[in-house]
């Protein structure tokens, strides 16, 4: 079975601040990892990625997140947070299957952002 | 914006009643899912579909049924509503390009059961 773990429900930052989303993972083979964004009263938008290759992988917006298998963590960051960051954002994992790519997501971390 | 539509957007319905959410996409995409939105909880998949008449169970399929006859709808089915299915229903398209897979999401259903 794959999970997926996001410390912190709620994560608060100063304009203009590094922004950290943590995220980890445990999957019996080697991972899809997805993050994606929710603004209020909107569906969820995929910001970026991590299906092999490069680790560190960009994505919209300014965001990246580093695929760190001895660690099975796929954290989310941006160097410099903006009002219109705050959102909620997910994490998800997803495994192949005869079924399609199902993902299994986190419980979300809302993003504020503060003057 | 993968051409995913949802209607309705907003419904309040009665415990008991049978509900039926649409999901319609433009694209011609072979996989769809249902999801079910709850704080503190994520979105967990309810059921799948892998094609025309082709589906499957999620995590959390108890108390809905899908169907798919046409492959542009998948529609999510409540056969008798309760208030544990109060929640906001996503549904999501698969793509495959030469980086992987990916699904796109649908704007949302919300759904109230009072």
């Amino acid at each position: 079975a794959q999970s997926v773990t996001q410390l912190g429900s709620h994560v608060s930052v100063s304009e203009g601040a590094l922004v950290l989303l943590r995220c980890n993972y445990s999957s019996s083979v080697p991972p899809y990892l997805f993050w994606y964004v929710q603004y209020p009263n909107q569906g969820l938008q995929l910001l970026l990625k991590y299906t092999t290759g490069a680790t560190l992988v960009k994505g919209i917006n300014g965001f990246e997140a580093e695929f760190k298998k001895s660690e099975t963590s796929f954290h989310l960051t941006k160097p410099s947070a903006h009002m219109s960051d705050a959102a909620e954002y997910f994490c998800a994992v997803s495994k192949v299957t005869g079924g399609g790519n199902k993902l299994t997501f986190g419980t979300g971390t809302q993003l504020k952002v503060e003057l | 914006d993968a051409g995913i539509t949802q209607s309705p957007r907003h419904k309040v319905t009665e415990t008991g009643t049978p509900v039926t959410l649409r999901c319609h996409q433009t694209e011609n995409h072979r996989y769809m899912y249902w999801y079910r939105q709850d704080p503190g909880h994520g979105l967990r998949l309810i059921h799948y579909s892998y094609g025309v008449k082709d589906t499957d169970k999620g995590e959390v399929s108890d108390g809905y049924s899908v169907s798919r006859s046409k492959t542009e709808d998948f529609l999510l089915t409540l056969e008798s509503a309760t208030s544990s299915q109060t929640s906001v229903y996503f549904c999501a398209i698969r793509t495959q390009d030469t980086t992987g897979d990916e699904q796109y999401f649908g704007p949302g259903t919300r759904l109230t059961v009072t």
